[in-house]
């Protein structure tokens, strides 16, 4: 089975600020890959960076990069000079391929941005 | 704009009612799920269309009956709901294929369901 934790159930910054929110992940698959969604109030889930798991190299779409950390099951995202239009719930998700294309979420963080 | 269009958006019903839920892309797309989601909770998987064929049917009661006529289309059609039913279903589809099996959802707008 797989398992996400994201233990930042809400998080609030002020706009221009770097913020980091944390994941972490537990699966026996050996072939994997995580991803970040954002989740506006306008409900469509949006991806936002994914990483695979054999790359050790960190992703990273402009402003916003990754810290993974394959030994200590550990996917952070980071949010650089955030902007009003980044407040949103952010789900950690893992991937698998189990017959199909399963995603399994964290349980999100409210991520606010204060202008 | 989304590439994955749910109708309706909305949706009130009463338990003994009959209605479907439908999802539409065009991005040639041949796998096709459904979520539920709850409020203030993740989406939760419920099926997989893989090539016009169901691969994954995660427990989902039978009230739900999802439907895949084609390529570019899928259905949830709905029967004797429950209040507990209540909340957003999302739809999403990603290729399928050869190199693309790790490839990222693309997720609709969802319908917010109501049952009463």
């Amino acid at each position: 089975a797989q398992t996400v934790t994201q233990s930042q159930p809400e998080m609030s910054v002020q706009e221009a600020e770097t913020v980091t929110l944390s994941c972490t992940y537990d699966t026996s698959e050996s072939n994997y890959y995580l991803f970040w969604y954002k989740q506006p109030p306008s409900r469509q889930m949006i991806l936002v960076i994914r990483q695979e798991a054999y790359k050790q190299q960190n992703a990273t779409e402009n402003r916003f990069s990754v810290n993974f950390q394959k030994a200590a099951k550990s996917f952070s995202l980071k949010i650089s000079d955030s902007q009003l239009g980044d407040t949103a719930m952010y789900f950690c998700a893992l991937g698998v391929i189990q017959g199909a294309q399963k995603l399994v979420f964290g349980q999100g963080t409210r991520l606010t941005i204060n202008p | 704009d989304t590439e994955v269009t749910q109708t309706p958006k909305h949706l009130v019903m009463g338990m003994t009612n009959k209605k479907s839920l439908k999802c539409e892309q065009h991005m040639g797309h041949r796998a096709m799920y459904w979520y539920k989601q709850k409020a203030k909770k993740p989406p939760e998987l419920m099926f997989v269309y893989s090539y016009e064929k169901l691969s994954i049917n995660e427990s989902v009661p039978s009230r739900f009956s999802p439907e895949c006529p084609n390529s570019s289309l899928l259905n949830l059609h709905l029967h004797a709901l429950q209040p507990e039913d209540s909340a957003l279903y999302l739809c999403a589809s990603s290729p399928w294929g050869p190199g693309s099996y790790n490839s990222p959802l693309h997720f609709g707008n969802g319908t917010r369901l109501t049952v009463t």
